[in-house]
């Protein structure tokens, strides 16, 4: 069973404050990696697909890196806002394994 | 293009009862797949379906059927529902490695 893990589990910050997290997955066989953006009552929503090694994508103040070769992944966001506040997943792909998820909560 | 939908919303249902849950796409993608997202435990991976006629087992299949007619429909069937089915429950279809989710179905089994 493939293991993907992500922290921290949850995170409380600042208006403004830029903040990171982890998603770390098995670096055998590795195919692609997923960032989703999930608000609460609403459906996942698509952030990043990563595939190689040392990838870094970025989609305004949200960004991502990946080491495949260590199994990890980061997503990063800059000065982030009370609208960032949802839980942000990762997900190993060939048939999607999903992290727990990391919660944010952006205070205003 | 409506997406992926899913129908319904929200149900409840006795324990043994019997339902299926519908999810349908009209963006033409072959893959498939239904999880089910539990506190604590992200989105589980049920049963997929990589085209019309093609469905496998996920993580946690057991209790769910599923069937795969046309590319279009990917129903999920509960064929006697018990109270550890209790849980919000997202369809999605795939292409290019992007996963396009329905808004979700959420059941209650008493």
């Amino acid at each position: 069973i493939l293991n993907v893990e992500q922290s921290p589990q949850s995170l409380h910050v600042q208006e403004g404050d830029s903040t990171n997290f982890t998603c770390s997955f098995p670096s055998s066989n590795f195919y692609a990696l997923h960032w989703y953006r999930w608000e609460t009552a609403k459906s996942p929503e698509a952030l990043f697909v990563m595939t190689l090694n040392g990838d870094e994508k970025k989609k305004g103040r949200i960004s991502a890196t990946l080491n495949t070769k260590e199994g990890y992944s980061y997503l990063y966001i800059k000065g982030s806002q009370p609208e960032d506040s949802a839980t942000y997943l990762c997900a190993f792909r060939g048939n999607l394994i999903f992290g727990k998820g990391t919660k944010l909560s952006v205070k205003p | 293009n409506a997406g992926v939908t899913q129908t319904p919303k929200f149900q409840v249902l006795k324990t043994g009862q019997s339902m299926t849950l519908q999810c349908a796409q009209d963006m033409n993608h072959e893959y498939m797949s239904w999880y089910r997202q539990d506190p604590g435990m992200g989105l589980r991976l049920i049963h997929y379906s990589v085209g019309a006629g093609i469905t496998d087992q996920g993580e946690v299949p057991n209790g769910y059927n599923v069937s795969r007619s046309t590319t279009e429909d990917f129903p999920l069937r509960l064929l006697s529902a018990a109270p550890s089915q209790t849980s919000v429950y997202f369809c999605a279809s795939s292409y290019s490695d992007r996963e396009f989710f329905g808004p979700g179905t959420r059941l209650t089994v008493t």
